[in-house]
């Protein structure tokens, strides 16, 4: 069956662009999160959906982040004038529901972002 | 200080060697515990999901948790080149998950 998918793969853009990521979930996956990861580090939690709602945003970098996602299905990160430091593969999981307590998450093959 | 630490290696041992992996972490409110796998280029896989402190076997895996001293280990007996992978600690409360910087493992045939 599909897994979680993930697009564009790679995008490199110009320092000051904006770049918008795509992320499709497992259908009927109620649950939605994103994670930063750079060379060397390990995951950064980002932000979680349960349907359409992220309740909390605490976990973005700055202002510059955003995202949202529609009809509980697909959703879209958005970095607005990119910085180098933004440089990172940008993954994306799902979950059947809200976790009560951790356990399976589906991730994607995330997108390689590289700002120059 | 991050909410869960790991050695991030490179860890090299020899086909059929056990492995340890392990982390430590800070906050004594956790209560979940995963482990995950990630070849190069592909997303993380969940490989065990443990509960409190204990042992979960699965395999020639063993994860195990000591919340005494908020140490969690993943053990891998009779290890495998395909084992050659990042291995990944986590721990998960309120509806966020902390990840340990990953441990690179390479298995030599």
């Amino acid at each position: 069956g599909a897994g979680v998918s993930q697009s564009p793969s790679n995008k490199v853009t110009e320092k000051g662009k904006d770049v918008e990521l795509r992320c499709d979930p497992i259908s009927g996956h109620t649950a939605l999160y994103w994670y930063r990861q750079s060379l060397g580090q390990g995951l950064e939690f980002l932000i979680y959906f349960q349907g359409n709602s992220a309740p909390d945003k605490s976990g973005l970098p700055s202002d510059r982040f955003s995202a949202e996602r529609t009809g509980g299905s697909v959703s879209t990160l958005t970095i607005q004038r990119t910085q180098q430091e933004d440089s990172a593969v940008y993954l994306c999981a799902s979950s059947p529901s809200l976790l009560a307590g951790g356990g399976t998450q589906y991730f994607g093959p995330g997108t390689r972002l590289l700002v120059l | 200080q991050k909410e869960v630490e790991q050695d991030p290696g490179p860890l090299s041992v020899p086909e059929g060697a056990i492995v340890s992996l392990n982390c430590t972490y800070s906050n004594s409110a956790f209560q979940y515990f995963m482990w995950y796998r990630q070849y190069s280029r592909k997303g993380p896989e969940l490989l065990m999901y443990t509960y409190s402190s204990g042992n979960k076997e699965d395999g020639r895996f063993t994860a195990q948790v000591d919340k005494s001293s908020k140490y969690i280990s993943l053990f891998i007996r009779d290890s495998q080149p395909s084992d050659s992978a990042t291995y990944l600690c986590a721990s998960y409360n309120f509806n966020k998950f902390y990840f340990g910087s990953g441990t690179k493992l390479n298995v030599k045939p």
